[in-house]
């Protein structure tokens, strides 16, 4: 059983770029969740994919959005990035419905400068 | 709105203490409660989770109480070690019905002192 992996571990960006990050779920997992933490904060949930479709979304403007594929991997996507999108992007997949213990990944950490 | 507040921020204790991290939350209505640990610049490690049904999970050294009409859960670490110096969080999840997103603490910085 392979864990949640994440890609890249680090990213360095200007303010107004675009990034993408991405996340392979890990296996028997349908439904993967993206959450943004802070330094010194807890996370803070972006949004969750369930069937290829966002199912629940955080306080986040629309310039976060997402996918999910058919083999269940994930993207976060952000434009127009802002010095204040600088924190740990983390994902994690669980299976829909039941407990659904979430499984997080090793994280994201992007810097805008 | 649900939010979640973890006491102390920071804890500092020499090796062999017992401890106690405190959650609460304000909304009662929740499907379980779960407890992470975060190394520095590290992702989260689920170390036990409760079902709203359920007043106690245990694992090891660890153990966990819920007590849902007041908001509350606890985490119980016996005979401390270096290694388990690291951020402590705990976080909701609503019902079912409202998906899985989970609501987080700012956590709880531990360092045990050898």
């Amino acid at each position: 059983e392979t864990g949640v992996t994440q890609s890249p571990t680090h990213l360095i960006k200007t303010r107004g770029q675009q990034v993408t990050l991405r996340c392979s779920s890990q296996s028997g997992h349908n439904t993967v969740s993206w959450y943004q933490q802070a330094l010194g904060q807890g996370p803070q949930f972006i949004f969750q994919y369930y069937r290829e479709e966002e199912n629940g979304r955080g306080n986040f403007p629309p310039r976060f959005s997402g996918l999910q594929f058919p083999n269940y991997s994930s993207e976060l996507n952000v434009n127009a990035l802002e010095l204040d999108d600088s924190a740990l992007y983390l994902c994690a997949s669980s299976f829909f419905g039941g407990v659904a213990t979430q499984y997080f990944g090793p994280g994201t950490r992007l810097l805008v400068l | 709105k649900q939010e979640v507040t973890q006491i102390p921020a920071a804890l500092s204790v020499p090796e062999g203490e017992n401890l106690v991290l405190n959650c609460s939350f304000t909304d009662s209505a929740i499907y379980n409660l779960q407890w992470f640990r975060q190394d520095p610049g590290k992702g989260l490690t689920s170390l036990l989770l409760i079902q709203s049904s359920q007043r106690e999970q245990t694992s090891g050294r660890l153990n966990a109480s819920l007590d849902k009409s007041s908001g509350r859960s606890t985490l119980y670490i016996a005979a401390s070690q270096p290694g388990d110096s690291a951020t402590y969080l705990c976080a909701v999840r609503p019902p079912e019905t409202s998906g899985s997103r989970l609501t987080f603490g700012e956590g709880t910085q531990l360092t045990v002192n050898p």
